[in-house]
């Protein structure tokens, strides 16, 4: 299986910095990531495709890069409705798995 | 508006079954692949199983392979997981989603929870 290792673990920042979320995968994905945001109580919604793919109707703030084995999702101007849990996911081969997430919260 | 509710979740004793469904409306449900995913209590996100449009191929978690069959009416847009031989591992919220890799859109999840 892929192993898809997230870090950090949690984060804590204030509104309106740059906040970076790194995921290694265990071995070549090319771009076959997606980063999902996940509120308290909430199920997750789609922020990224494809590494770097803004899904329709997310904030341009949000941002992904990365190809092979190593990506990113950058949240620039954070803002205090961005406190969630993310979790980046592979879904290149199966079974598809997912990091153990980064919760981010306001300083 | 695409949207997917799930019900059929509650508390079950070890050893037995339950059957998830799900319902999306707000798009051509049989042109899409599905997805169940869940996510025990605190935990991670973890792939269950997907279902193809069209000719219905299935994909399974070896966690659930044997256990838990998906399946779909698509006249009724409609996804179904029958779980069986359910452990106390398999206590989670259970969530469908569109797609079988981007999963761009979720149900809200229904909780399973298996306890003596």
């Amino acid at each position: 299986d892929i192993q898809m290792t997230q870090s950090p673990s949690s984060l804590s920042a204030s509104v309106g910095d740059r906040v970076t979320i790194t995921c290694q995968a265990s071995q070549d994905i090319s771009h076959y990531v997606n980063w999902y945001q996940q509120k308290a109580g909430k199920a997750p919604k789609l922020l990224i495709f494809d590494a770097s793919n803004l899904k329709t109707g997310v904030p341009s703030r949000f941002s992904g890069r990365g190809s092979g084995t190593d990506f990113t999702l950058t949240i620039n101007s954070l803002q205090p409705e961005d406190v969630a849990t993310y979790f980046c996911h592979q879904c290149k081969n199966l079974p598809y798995t997912f990091g153990q997430g980064t919760k981010l919260e306001i300083k | 508006q695409e949207h997917l509710v799930e019900s059929g979740g509650g508390l079950v004793k070890p050893g037995g079954s339950l059957r998830l469904s799900c319902v999306g409306s707000g798009f051509n449900f049989s042109d899409y692949y599905m997805s169940w995913i869940r996510q025990a209590p605190g935990k991670g996100l973890e792939w269950v199983s997907y279902i193809t449009n069209g000719v219905n191929i299935k994909y399974y978690a070896d966690s659930v392979k044997g256990r838990f069959t998906i399946s779909r009416d698509n006249a009724k847009n409609s996804l179904f997981l029958q779980m069986d031989s359910l452990r106390a591992e398999d206590t989670a919220i259970y969530y469908c989603a569109r797609d079988f890799s981007t999963h761009d859109y979720w149900g809200p999840g229904t909780l399973v929870a298996v306890s003596s």
